[in-house]
């Protein structure tokens, strides 16, 4: 069967170290992922998108690599602050426009 | 810009009842659609459409209908609320064609009892 799974649900890291989050899934073959932020009350707001041929991709503290072999993509915060404290979402992208999200992994930056 | 725009953001029905939550945006963006989000879930499409006239069913569309008549409004309509479908509602809209990120609505936060 199809599925998405991004790694244990909350991770809690200390200010200014690098945090890691993974999005694995299994039976699907996605043209792009992308990496959402989601807030309390709020509705996603987009971060990353990386594309199947790509390898990494970066926008100044964020990373995000892309492996269709492994079926895995990581994203990293650097130098995270306690305003990273969100829930990450990844999201499959597929030609037809659809996508398929995971279910979150929420972040908790301390000071 | 407005981007995109969603009424109500609260919204309490009675088993039966019928329903539409509004959802517009003003970026010309031919790509809209519907999810719901449960809690400690992530999202599940319901329906899309790539342009006016145009729908399709995503992975959750029993109890709902949709139509696109205009490129800015994409309502969703419940024909008859069941308590399963308690959950937030957000709408989402995107450039048509592949690779392009969904800008999302507020939110709509339905309860049924």
């Amino acid at each position: 069967s199809q599925k998405i799974e991004q790694n244990s649900e909350a991770l809690n890291i200390q200010e200014g170290k690098t945090a890691t989050l993974t999005c694995n899934y299994t039976n699907y073959s996605p043209a792009y992922l992308q990496w959402y932020r989601q807030d309390p009350g709020r509705g996603p707001v987009f971060l990353l998108l990386i594309r199947e041929n790509e390898k990494e991709k970066r926008k100044e503290r964020l990373k995000v690599t892309f492996d269709t072999t492994l079926k895995q993509s990581l994203f990293h915060i650097t130098a995270s602050q306690p305003a990273d404290s969100a829930t990450y979402l990844c999201a499959l992208g597929f030609n037809a426009g659809k996508s398929t999200f995971g279910d979150g992994t929420t972040l908790t930056v301390k000071p | 810009n407005a981007g995109v725009t969603q009424t109500p953001k609260f919204q309490v029905l009675k088993t039966g009842q019928s329903m539409t939550l509004q959802c517009a945006q003003d970026m010309n963006h031919e790509y809209m659609s519907w999810y719901r989000q449960d809690p400690g879930m992530g999202l599940r499409l319901i329906h899309y459409s790539v342009g006016a006239g145009i729908t399709d069913q995503g992975e959750v569309p029993n109890g709902y209908n949709v139509s696109r008549s205009t490129t800015e409004d994409f309502p969703l309509r419940l024909l008859s609320a069941a308590p399963s479908q308690t959950s937030v509602y957000f709408c989402a809209s995107s450039k048509t064609g592949v690779h392009y990120e969904q800008y999302f609505g507020p939110g709509t936060r339905l309860t049924v009892t």
